[in-house]
């Protein structure tokens, strides 16, 4: 695609529910991030993919959280049993390598609302 | 513990002056910085990249430069212009390549 697609860009839950928030990444590009900003606040990392290696996953706050990356494309950060102070926007960005300092291309994000 | 820090004040300039932003981090041994700016409800978009043996990077009327001994880059908007407001942040490869963001400075631009 021309660039990071992300879905939905909206999502409205009830705390204890299980939310999935998907990434569509620039095609061809190796790494996958997925942060996440709270409102006024910077970005948070929570986990990094880079093509066929062990995912980073030093930055997901608690065992709820859990993210994967099918075919070395698109990617699914799960929220199980949510509660409020998972309410943030979700960020994915992909770039094409990592060691050769290369920009990352970021998606709208996903605005999740835990009610 | 390795810290990026941007100052979270926001940044009030008038327009056609430089508006200048510090990114000082600890404990981190970058080969490079990387720039990004953000709009309101959209996500970040690189700007700029320096890496550790250039002084200084420019890109139209933005200026980056990089000190590695004392740790810091300066990010310089010259001729600013009211479309210059958003949210701009530097961002460090962390071991293990995960590319980490500082804060943001928020910038506003008045005409």
């Amino acid at each position: 695609g021309a660039g990071v697609s992300q879905s939905p860009s909206n999502k409205v839950t009830e705390k204890g529910k299980d939310v999935e928030l998907r990434c569509d990444p620039i095609s061809g590009h190796t790494a996958l991030y997925w942060y996440r900003q709270s409102l006024g606040q910077g970005l948070e990392f929570l986990i990094y993919f880079q093509g066929n290696s062990a995912p980073d996953k030093s930055g997901l706050p608690s065992d709820r959280f859990s993210a994967e990356r099918t075919g070395g494309s698109v990617s699914t950060l799960t929220i199980q049993r949510t509660q409020q102070e998972d309410s943030a926007v979700y960020l994915c960005a992909s770039s094409t390598r990592t060691g050769a300092g290369t920009e990352a291309f970021f998606g709208q994000g996903t605005r999740l609302t835990v009610v | 513990s390795q810290k990026i820090e941007q100052n979270s004040e926001a940044l009030n300039i008038q327009e056609g002056k430089t508006a200048t932003l510090t990114c000082n981090y600890t404990n981190y041994s970058p080969a490079y910085l990387q720039w990004y700016r953000q709009d309101p409800g959209r996500g970040p978009v690189f700007l700029l990249l320096i890496r550790e043996n250039e002084k200084e990077k420019r890109k139209e009327r933005l200026k980056v430069t990089f000190d590695t001994t004392l740790k810091q880059s300066l990010f310089h908007i010259t001729a600013s212009q009211p479309a210059d407001s958003a949210t701009y942040l530097c961002a460090l490869k962390a071991a293990g390549n995960k590319l980490t963001f500082g804060g943001g400075t928020r910038v506003l631009v008045k005409p």
